[in-house]
């Protein structure tokens, strides 16, 4: 068990409709980062949030977007949804923002649009 | 931009036997970081090991270790005395030493026969 905490596990939606996936850091850490996996992408990073604020931003779509909250829990949205945003979407997190830090991996989101 | 390969798709081992996993990456970069990570078909990601690239020594845990060669930029991983937990995707991933963008390769799915 890392520690990440990521709901729901499984996510059923159609094309057209907005999402949002949860993430909840471990204890302590201040960092979190949303990536996705897709069969014909691999796993991509997506963006980086440090203690509220964006940190770093990867191959994100202008149809999704992620924030930080006060608690350090992060959420990703997902709008519009197209046939080719199913994937998992995976949550980590590390204690700060610097790259020596290693990142824990949440057991991610899968996500089906039909 | 940094890319990381992985071209061994599949390997497979005799449980108790050793099996080595290759990655490749290019970066212009000096300071960064190499990883392993495991992806049992549970899904979740686990790190199996990290490498600073500023320390000559390979990174050993347990029965798992790295070879770590700079100049080649290269960085195999070694699994030592296989046992059935193993069987899993492992991917090798890089982070710039101040960015967070981490990159991974396609992974390598490897069998553990009995």
């Amino acid at each position: 068990d890392s520690g990440v905490t990521q709901t729901p596990k499984h996510l059923i939606t159609a094309t057209g409709q907005r999402v949002t996936l949860r993430c909840s850091p471990r204890s302590g850490d201040l960092s979190v980062y949303w990536y996705q996996q897709s069969l014909d992408q691999g796993l991509q990073f997506l963006i980086q949030y440090y203690n509220g604020e964006e940190r770093a931003k990867g191959n994100i779509l202008e149809r999704f977007s992620a924030q930080q909250f006060p608690d350090l829990h992060s959420e990703l949205n997902l709008s519009s949804l197209e046939l080719g945003d199913s994937a998992l979407y995976f949550c980590a997190s590390s204690e700060n923002g610097q790259g020596n830090q290693p990142q824990h991996f949440g057991d991610g989101t899968r996500l089906s649009i039909l | 931009a940094q890319t990381v390969t992985q071209s061994q798709p599949e390997m497979s081992v005799q449980e108790a036997e050793t099996v080595t996993l290759s990655c490749t990456y290019d970066t212009s970069e000096s300071d960064y970081y190499l990883f392993w990570y495991k992806q049992p078909p549970s899904r979740q990601m686990i790190l199996v090991i990290r490498q600073e690239a500023y320390k000559q020594q390979n990174a050993t845990e347990n029965r798992f270790s790295v070879n770590f060669q700079k100049a080649a930029k290269s960085f195999s991983l070694k699994i030592s005395d296989s046992q059935l937990g193993d069987a899993a995707m492992y991917f090798c991933a890089y982070k710039r030493y101040n960015n967070n963008d981490m990159r991974f390769g396609a992974g390598t799915r490897l069998t553990v026969k009995p």
